[in-house]
């Protein structure tokens, strides 16, 4: 158990539709990034967010958004869904101070999307 | 774009063989490359390489940085069915960006 939670494990929905996917990191931690993976392009980044910034934006599409809060919890927010969309995503944490190397990422179990 | 490039795809080999798996980048700024395991779900952490820290070992588990070639190596000897999984190599770079590699899966048979 790496410490960081991702809900809902699974989701099925329809092409059109938003969900919003949650990640609480590791106690501590005050980054979290989120990432994509699907069968044909392995883990593609999103986004990292640094004690409630946005630090860094990967391949993220503007259908795409998402917000790191106070308690320093995450969303990912999907809308518009398309049937490519399809994926797990990940969230991670790290201690990192936000400008220095990345160490270890601790990764969550993943949200698994199915869009119909 | 930044790259990483992972190789072989995919490798099958037999319990008690030793293997080699690949990770080339060019992404600016290099800070760190990390490798990690992925069985089921979530990756889990192997090892970090930095400038400062170019081989590392554990167990059955050795990786080394080459700075000048660009590339990275992880070496499992004597595997077992357990080591069975995808191992992905990602670098990170100034500015918090960590990029994954497509991956290698194993597969040890028995």
């Amino acid at each position: 158990d790496s410490g960081v939670t991702q809900t809902p494990k699974h989701l099925i929905t329809a092409t059109g539709q938003r969900v919003t996917l949650r990640c609480s990191p590791r106690s501590g931690d005050l980054s979290v990034y989120w990432y994509q993976q699907s069968l044909d392009q392995g883990l593609q980044f999103l986004i990292h967010y640094y004690n409630g910034e946005e630090r860094a934006k990967g391949n993220i599409l503007e259908r795409f958004s998402a917000q790191q809060f106070p308690d320093l919890h995450s969303e990912l927010n999907l809308s518009s869904l398309e049937l490519g969309d399809s994926a797990l995503y990940f969230c991670a944490s790290s201690p990192n101070t936000g400008g220095l190397v990345i160490g270890e990422l601790f990764f969550g179990e993943g949200s698994r999307l199915t869009v119909l | 774009e930044d790259k990483v490039v992972q190789s072989p795809l995919s490798l099958v080999v037999h319990e008690g063989d030793t293997v080699t798996l690949n990770c080339s980048y060019e992404v600016t700024n290099f800070r760190s490359l990390l490798w990690y395991k992925q069985e089921k779900k979530a990756p889990t952490f192997l090892f970090m390489l930095t400038s400062s820290g170019i081989e590392k070992k554990s167990g059955r588990l050795s990786s080394i940085l080459d700075k000048k070639e660009l590339s990275s190596i992880l070496n499992i000897t004597a595997t077992q069915t357990g080591d069975s999984a995808i191992y992905l190599c990602a670098v990170t770079e100034y500015g918090n960006k960590l990029v994954f590699g497509a991956g290698t899966i194993l597969r040890v048979k028995s």
